[in-house]
Order: structure tokens, then sequence, then C-alpha cells
């Protein structure tokens, strides 16, 4: 069974640029998270996703956005890039079976993004 | 969501048992334990979670005080692949539809000598 998968792997921006980052959840999956991971403040939940429609969000500006396809597949977008969005994003699938269970999230490898 | 603390590192021998300590003294009765690992520049690696009784799977064992106000992680037999970052969460399970926000801590740098 294919893992998480992320693209693209690398990133190189400049401030004020926008930037779109892909999520291809394992299949099955229903939802998807994003997370931010810098060195300062560590692993950090952006939000979540399921069935197209945003169900929890972290304490990010609103330069951060995301969205979610009818295939479970997620982008998230992040606008006017700042030298502080230099960081790891990864993005995390669930089942989220309402039968219960499925709570055990998998991650992806990460896209690095660089802002200079 | 409950707390957790965990040593900022370890070492272990290779071949040896690695029992990763997490006080999560605050804890409430409808939290469960996760525990993720991150090697590094991979993503975090779910390994195993527990409400109140042990746990077992092929990666690792759970052991949760009867109080439950501590756990430990045991890899039983550490190999050089098991360096990582090894966090400890304490979270409510999501009823149905709930959303599941993981709050990750520093965690606990696992290093496995030859």
């Amino acid at each position: 069974k294919a893992g998480v998968t992320q693209t693209p792997r690398y990133l190189i921006k400049t401030r004020g640029q926008q930037v779109t980052l892909s999520c291809s959840p394992i299949s099955g999956h229903r939802s998807v998270s994003w997370y931010q991971q810098t060195p300062g403040q560590g692993l950090q939940f952006l939000f979540e996703y399921f069935s197209e429609t945003q169900r929890n969000k972290g304490n990010f500006p609103g330069r951060f956005s995301g969205r979610q396809f009818s295939n479970s597949r997620s982008e998230m977008n992040v606008s006017t890039l700042e030298l502080g969005d230099s960081a790891l994003y990864l993005c995390a699938s669930r089942k989220w079976d309402l039968a219960g269970g499925g709570y055990e999230q998998y991650f992806g490898p990460g896209t690095r993004l660089t802002v200079t | 969501d409950a707390k957790t603390t965990q040593p900022t590192s370890m070492d272990c021998a290779e071949g040896r048992a690695a029992n990763l300590p997490c006080n999560h003294s605050t804890i409430s009765g409808n939290e469960y334990v996760y525990w993720y690992r991150q090697i590094h520049s991979q993503g975090p690696q779910y390994i195993i979670h527990g409400l109140k009784n042990n746990e077992t799977n092929e990666m690792a064992s759970l052991i949760i005080t009867e109080d439950r106000k501590s756990s430990t992680l045991i890899l039983p037999h550490a190999t050089l692949r098991d360096t990582a970052v090894y966090y400890c969460i304490v979270r409510v399970s999501p009823t149905q539809g709930g959303s599941e926000k993981l709050v990750f801590g520093k965690g606990t740098k696992l290093t496995v000598n030859p």
C-alpha cells in the first residue's frame, strides 16, 4: 500500500511570492492534516480536512489556507511568503472511520520550503 | 489535552531494550497515550497507542501504570535505525466525526549506539 505522498519535496521561493503544496493521502484515508515544523517552534498543527471541509484549524494567520478535493487529495497555499515561513511542511492522513478507530495519523515525507 | 514530560535525550546500546518514559500526571480518564517517532528529515511515524491496558505491536510495547500518570515505550531490541526523536502525546480520541489535532512537544532524542 502506497504511503502519503507530497509534492514537491523541495521548494525555494522569495519573499512576497505564494506557494502551493500538494498531498495525496493513503488510499482509503479520508482525512488530511497539515503541520509546519521549524527548529524553533517544533511541529505545529495547521489544519485538518475531511469531506472537502476544514474541520479544525491551528493558530496560523490567514495567509495559510488549504483545500481538499473529492478524491481526498489536499493542497495547502501560503500567500505573501515571509522569511519565517521557511519550514518543513508535513501532511498526514487517517481513515476517519465513523464506526470507530482509525485515529492514527500517517505522515508523508514533507515539503522543505525555503523562503529567501 | 494533558501535558506530557519526557527526558530530552537518552542513549541505548544496539541490541538492548530501549525504555522511553513519559509522565502525564494530569491525564483524564478518556485520554489515550500515543507514541510517534521522527527519524531525521522524515515525517513522524505512528508507533502505538493505548488507554489503560498494556499494548504490544510489531514495533514496540507500551506499558501504562495503573494510575495512568506515566507510561513507558519499550523497543525490545534497539537497532541503529531506531535512532530518532520519540514523541509521547496524550489525546482524547475523537468521537464519530470529530477532528484530530496532534500537539507535539519536544520529545526524547534516542541515540542507539553500536
